[in-house]
């Protein structure tokens, strides 16, 4: 079945330094891929999305590309902050949908990123 | 606005005991998914619920049951608790009709079910 792989953490960083966490995927369609982080005592929020190769997901600084050919939806940021201390999820939505809902969401096992001031 | 709402946040339980736990969606939305998350992992999906409907399930067993009522609230009924099911439950709220392709999933903060 379905299936999102992403590096173990934890991942500790100093503030500005750069940050990858890496996502792989196993999926039999043409799957949308995410990117959920969870703050401490919160809800998962959406990070960014792609929803076809090549895409590009962006928001507060973090980028993704969809990488049909590897398989891997990556997320980086160029700089990071203490507030972005946080558990990143990766994870892909297979391509059925119910209308415009999403469907079943498949995620990896989470990545904590520790950002030291 | 309201985003996506559930109670209790915390619950203990004994062993073979049944809980219910609810959801409340954000306003606008008509679909309520439900979601485990153990210790260290991430979230699993257990069912998603529209119009009054179980749409779709996961790999869970039927001691997991839901319902979603008419004003798009919805509970997530466990029976026979077990040590396992000791978790943080998310219900995640979206919208199926009239909605753009791939409408988000807004989740809420969970309540977390200690068995013990």
């Amino acid at each position: 079945g379905d299936s999102v792989t992403q590096m173990e953490g934890p991942v500790t960083l100093s503030e500005e330094a750069f940050l990858t966490i890496n996502c792989t995927y196993t999926a039999t369609g043409y799957p949308s891929l995410f990117w959920y982080v969870q703050y401490p005592g919160e809800g998962l929020q959406l990070l960014l999305k792609a929803t076809k190769a090549d895409d590009k997901g962006s928001n507060k600084g973090f980028e993704a590309t969809y990488r049909k050919e590897t398989t891997s939806f990556h997320l980086e940021k160029g700089s990071v902050q203490v507030s972005d201390s946080a558990v990143y999820f990766c994870a892909l939505s297979d391509s059925v949908n119910y209308g415009g809902s999403q469907g079943n969401l498949i995620f990896g096992k989470g990545t904590k990123l520790s950002v030291k001031p | 606005d309201a985003g996506v709402t559930q109670s209790p946040t915390h619950l203990i339980k004994t062993r073979g005991q049944q809980v219910t736990l609810r959801c409340s969606p954000k306003s606008g939305h008509d679909t309520v998914s439900w979601y485990q998350q153990a210790l260290g992992q991430g979230p699993q999906f257990i069912f998603q619920y529209y119009e009054e409907e179980e749409r779709q399930r996961g790999n869970f067993p039927d001691r997991f049951s839901g319902h979603q009522f008419p004003n798009y609230s919805s509970e997530l009924n466990v029976n026979a608790l077990l040590l396992g099911d000791s978790a943080l439950y998310l219900c995640a709220s979206s919208l199926t009709e009239g909605a753009s392709y791939n409408s988000p999933l807004h989740f809420g903060n969970g309540t977390r079910l200690t068995v013990t």
